[in-house]
């Protein structure tokens, strides 16, 4: 199974600033078809995850463009350029080149 | 609009079994495979089983390998898991989750709750 592992587990950030969660994967997530599919989810507290960007760096229906997504093979990188109190949760990287897929550990955001 | 609707949490004793069911709707869900995927009390997201739109293929999590069995009937738009020989370590919020050709997973349901406990 590809073990994804992000950093920090805990990012504590003041209103109105940016926020970088890290991302590494065990083994490259380039799929046999060309395609990388790293994927972000968003979890805020008591609710489900959502879905915010897949195959790196493109955001999904209705995600604020404040959220953006970079990397390549093993390293990806979730960047916020402006953190505001509706941002708070825990955030979670995903495959989906390789069943099953597989999950960060989480980063949770939260506001200094 | 896209809904995942889950029913069929509870608690069960250890050994027991327990079926969820997931009712979809606002999309075409015999068009899309599905997934469900679990998370224990205070713990991260773990995939635990996906099926294709057709049921022609279903993969399990090798935790719940042999004692799982997701099912679906898209007469229905119904998505199911049969859960038998229930453990203490699948005490988890279930969450319904649509599959997306290039996201993995693109929607969720808000999840039952699932608690394995004498």
């Amino acid at each position: 199974d590809i073990v994804m592992t992000q950093t920090p587990l805990s990012s504590p950030v003041t209103l109105g600033q940016p926020a970088s969660i890290s991302c590494k994967s065990s083994q490259s997530l380039v799929h046999s078809d060309g395609n990388t599919y790293l994927t972000w989810l968003q979890q805020r507290p008591g609710q489900p995850p959502r879905l915010l960007i897949y195959t790196i760096s493109n955001r999904f229906s209705g995600v604020p463009d404040k959220f953006s997504g970079s990397g390549a093979g093993t390293d990806f990188t979730l960047k916020i350029t402006r953190v505001e109190p509706e941002d708070v949760g825990i955030y979670y990287c995903m495959q989906a080149t390789q069943v099953p897929y597989t999950f960060g550990q989480g980063t949770k955001l939260e506001i200094k | 609009e896209v809904q995942l609707v889950e029913s069929g949490g509870g608690q069960v004793q250890p050994g027991g079994s327990l079926r969820l069911s997931c009712a979809a709707s606002g999309f075409t869900f015999a068009g899309y495979s599905m997934n469900w995927v679990r998370q224990a009390p205070g713990k991260g997201l773990e995939w635990v089983s996906s099926i294709t739109t057709s049921s022609f293929y279903a993969n399990y999590a090798d935790s719940v390998k042999g004692r799982f069995t997701i099912s679906r009937d898209n007469a229905e738009n119904s998505l199911y898991l049969q859960m038998n020989s229930l453990r203490a370590e699948d005490t988890a919020v279930y969450y319904c989750a649509r599959d997306h050709d290039t996201a993995g997973i693109d929607y969720w349901g808000q999840g039952t709750l699932v608690t394995v406990s004498s």
